[in-house]
């Protein structure tokens, strides 16, 4: 069974400082990916990492992939309050019709 | 970007009726997908639907639920008769394209059993 697991599950940041979240999976995936979900609305999708050393950033964030360790991260530099909300991490395989798979989700609130 | 839009956008109903949540495609699509978040939680895989039929279901997704596809566009998940348990957010998501490799998540449905 694949598994997804995020930590921290919270995460309060300062403003300006650096922060990384964890994800990591437990058996051979062919896609990641990264969403943003705000309180009472649906997930909106940051990145998708598809092969081993993958990166990818999008202004403050930056996401990796290494798919011999099944850990992924995003690293949020020089935190702001406008990124406050839960990101998730899911992985899927092609082989079974994609169906994602998330982590627990980290809650990030980011204080002035 | 191609979007899915669900409807209601809040339903509320009493314990052991029948509710229908409906997703609409603003394109064609041939795979679709039903996730649920109980409230605080990680989203769940409910079940996929590919070229019209049910290609992969989840242990969540009982003789309880059914999806459809009635006209060949709305696209609708139904819950024959609700249990408190059944309260979530459910969130339809049409699947990656050759364009688009995420899959992109419907604005979603409240419901709440009562």
């Amino acid at each position: 069974e694949l598994k997804v697991e995020q930590n921290p599950l919270f995460l309060s940041m300062q403003e300006g400082k650096n922060y990384t979240i964890y994800c990591n999976y437990s058996t051979t995936s062919d896609r990641l990916y990264w969403y943003r979900q705000d309180p009472g609305k649906s997930l909106e999708s940051l990145f998708v990492l598809l092969s081993n050393g993958a990166v990818k950033q999008e202004g403050r964030l930056m996401a990796s992939l290494d798919t011999k360790a099944r850990l992924s991260t995003l690293h949020i530099t020089a935190a702001v309050h406008d990124l406050s909300a839960t990101y998730f991490c899911a992985v899927d395989r092609v082989a079974a019709g994609n169906k994602l798979t998330f982590g627990g989700g980290t809650r990030v609130l980011v204080k002035p | 970007e191609p979007e899915v839009t669900q409807t209601p956008s809040h339903q509320v109903t009493q314990m052991g009726q029948e509710v229908i949540l409906r997703c609409v495609p603003i394109s064609n699509h041939l795979y679709f997908y039903w996730y649920r978040q109980i409230l605080g939680q990680k989203v769940e895989f409910l079940v996929s639907f590919y070229n019209n039929e049910i290609s992969e279901k989840s242990e969540i997704f009982d003789d309880q639920f059914s999806v459809e596809r009635p006209d060949g566009s709305n696209f609708t998940l139904k819950i024959r008769s609700t249990k408190l348990e059944d309260s979530a957010m459910y969130f339809c998501a049409r699947g990656p394209t050759s364009g688009h490799r995420t899959q992109y998540f419907g604005p979603g449905t409240r419901l709440l059993v009562l």
